[in-house]
């Protein structure tokens, strides 16, 4: 099975900083991988897929990039909003197994 | 409104039995994958099982031969036979639609139901 690794698995960063979330794949998974953001006691909401496509929506801030193993989630200006938890999940494998990173929780200083 | 609503969860006994289900509205529910997603309180995200557009089925290896995913198109509706039920199963289990569009990722979320598997 694909497994996927995040880091930092905590984040705490202020308005207007510029942050991101590393998400690393046990094996090369193309361009299938797709980032979520959630909140308490909310489902998780597709915030970017193939990962660099920005689902309709999505502010502009919020930017992916990758292929292979390696893939980041960039936050271009950090908004008050945009605290929660962040999980990558690959799709190589669609639609088996479609593994979720353990999540990265961000927090607004 | 393109939504996912799920019901079914609640308490149940460990090797007892929940049917779960999830009500589509604002989209042409048949072509579409559904995926089951759970969380356990304070945990991360883990893929259940997943139901092919044209019926095809999947599972995780833990669910396996415990779980059946179904759907009944005519009535825009999926579903999830949960059996011998274990208290590693207690989650909150969303359902989620995977648009193959967008590589498949799951771009619409339903709120999620409780499971707790405790005697």
């Amino acid at each position: 099975d694909i497994q996927l690794t995040q880091s930092p698995s905590f984040l705490s960063a202020s308005v207007g900083d510029r942050v991101t979330i590393s998400c690393r794949a046990s094996q090369g998974i193309s361009s299938d991988l797709a980032w979520y953001q959630q909140k308490p006691g909310k489902a998780p909401k597709l915030l970017i897929y193939a990962a660099s496509t920005l689902q309709s929506g999505v502010p502009s801030r919020f930017s992916g990039r990758g292929s292979g193993t390696e893939f980041t989630l960039t936050i271009g200006s950090l908004q008050p909003e945009d605290f929660g938890t962040y999980y990558c999940q690959q799709l190589k494998s669609y639609p088996l197994m479609n593994t979720f990173g353990q999540g990265t929780k961000l927090e607004i200083k | 409104e393109v939504q996912l609503v799920e019901s079914g969860g609640g308490l149940v006994q460990p090797g007892g039995s929940l049917r779960l289900s999830c009500a589509a509205s604002g989209f042409t529910f048949s072509i579409y994958d559904i995926h089951w997603v759970r969380q356990v309180t304070g945990k991360g995200l883990e893929w259940v099982s997943g139901i092919g557009h044209a019926g095809d089925t999947y599972y995780r290896d833990s669910v396996e031969g415990r779980f059946t995913i179904s759907r009944e198109n005519a009535k825009n509706s999926l579903y999830l036979q949960m059996n011998s039920l274990r208290a590693g199963d207690t989650a909150v289990y969303y359902c989620a639609r995977g648009d193959e569009e967008a590589t498949g990722a799951f771009d619409i979320w339903g709120q999620g139901t409780k499971v707790t598997v405790s005697s």
